[in-house]
């Protein structure tokens, strides 16, 4: 079975970094690529960014380039998303999710981390 | 950046037809993915390639496509479809994709 788990939810200062993580199981991990969702409180869905795990090629919405980094390590089935310096703005669920071979779609979603940013 | 547009809402009686369109300039060469998300829960695919239904959805889910626009088509409405919809695309270089700006469907 096809499962992602991700890291509990954080509660951090703006100025902070963190690094919420995203483990597959199921599958064979460094052969899809795996994508990270921002959904700020009662908004919409944004795509930030995909990450081939094999290799770390990665692909970012420009609006998020710049402002965070994803990773990966393929020798523990992970994927990783960070921020070096938070903001209020960045208080979120964020969700990774696989994406379908050859297509554009998420087939597999982890269960959201909610990352809380407050002075 | 790319855009994928929207109705913020869409109200539709049980049994009746609900249409969510998703207007997009890249739309005639990129292909469209629907989800619908649950109230904390995480979203799940109900079209793929702009009308393909994967296994486990429902019949009454389709999709259409139609220039730069496509069209997520619930037919019977239940109780059980409220819910909010995206759509998801690329841009025009398929560079990266993005998610429409979303439809909360009511069920009357």
């Amino acid at each position: 079975e096809v499962q992602l788990v991700q890291s509990g939810p954080e509660v951090k200062k703006p100025g902070e970094s963190l690094k919420i993580s995203c483990k597959g199981s199921g599958y064979r991990f460094s052969i899809y690529w795996i994508g990270w969702v921002r959904q700020m409180p009662g908004k919409g869905l944004e795509w930030m960014g995909i990450i081939y795990p094999a290799d770390s090629d990665t692909r970012y919405s420009p609006s998020f380039q710049g402002q965070v980094t994803i990773s990966a390590d393929k020798s523990i089935s992970t994927a990783y998303l960070q921020w070096s310096s938070l903001k209020a703005s960045d208080t979120a669920m964020y969700y990774c999710a696989r994406l379908a071979t050859n297509v554009g779609y998420f087939d597999y979603w982890g269960q959201g981390t909610l990352a809380t940013v407050s002075s | 950046s790319y855009e994928l547009t929207q109705p913020p809402s869409v109200s539709v009686s049980p049994g009746q037809t609900a249409r969510i369109t998703c207007s997009g300039d890249a739309l005639p060469n990129q292909r469209a993915y629907w989800y619908q998300q649950k109230p904390g829960q995480a979203p799940v695919l109900v079209i793929y390639k702009d009308r393909e239904r994967p296994s486990g959805i429902p019949e009454r889910f389709s999709g259409s496509s139609s220039g730069t626009t496509v069209t997520l088509t619930i037919s019977g409405v239940q109780a059980e479809d409220e819910a909010d919809y995206y759509c998801q695309s690329a841009d025009s270089s398929a560079t990266y994709y993005v998610f429409g700006t979303g439809t909360k469907v009511t069920v009357l």
